[in-house]
């Protein structure tokens, strides 16, 4: 597709079980970002990609949250024994430039998948 | 700490009623300021990208306008279909830092 697509859009969980989410960046985008939009909030950064490498992971709020991209596409953000804080929509974006391109590319967002802990 | 704030939270206006939205900063070297619209259920949608105070870019009714600590969003004579909520970033330098920091957005309703 055109755009950044995550799956699933909607995912109910109980408090305590994991949770994976995945994102589909643009072809060919470079780096790849999760951030975590609580309702009437803006997006907060949780970790940032470059190909395959993980750059910054300064905002995963605990341990329990994981990010991957081993192939420098696709990328997993798993959160392991899940909180009711937890509940959010969770945003992928994807650039085409990386850290230190000569001309920075804006980010472009998917729709996110709202995660709800009972 | 990077800070952003946006104001007002919400506002709502008449069709053809121009007005602007703010977004104030405290930033340690700033690398970059982006407008983005979000519809309700939808991610972030870019609209714009400002670099250095002076600075100005307009699509379409948006114009967007960068100084030194803040930036604007002046809309022209709004539609309906411009309601949403319009959020303002920051990009920060330091260490190849290429996280954007988010206000918390302004709230745009267009009556018809």
């Amino acid at each position: 597709g055109a755009g950044v697509s995550q799956s699933p859009r909607y995912k109910v969980a109980k408090r305590g079980q994991d949770v994976a989410l995945r994102c589909d960046p643009i072809s060919g985008h470079v780096s790849l970002f999760w951030y975590q939009q609580a309702l009437g909030q803006g997006p907060e950064f949780l970790t940032y990609f470059q190909n395959e490498a993980q750059l910054d992971k300064s905002g995963l709020p605990s341990d329990r949250f994981f990010a991957e991209r081993p192939e420098g596409s696709v990328s997993t953000l798993k959160i392991q024994r899940t909180q009711q804080e937890d509940s959010a929509v969770y945003l992928c974006a994807s650039s085409l430039a990386g850290q230190g391109a000569r001309a920075y590319q804006p980010q472009h967002f998917g729709d996110g998948t709202r995660l709800s802990i009972l | 700490e990077d800070q952003v704030t946006q104001s007002p939270e919400a506002l709502r206006l008449q069709e053809g009623e121009s007005s602007s939205l703010n977004c104030s900063y405290t930033v340690s070297g700033l690398r970059g300021l982006f407008w983005y619209r979000q519809d309700p259920g939808k991610g972030p949608e870019f609209l714009f990208t400002l670099y250095s105070a002076g600075e100005e870019k307009e699509k379409e009714r948006l114009k967007a306008t960068l100084t030194k600590k803040e930036s604007f969003l002046h809309i022209t004579a709004p539609k309906p279909e411009d309601s949403a909520t319009y959020l303002c970033a920051v990009r920060t330098a330091g260490g190849g830092n290429e996280k954007l920091t988010f206000g918390t957005g302004t709230r745009l309703t267009i009556i018809p």
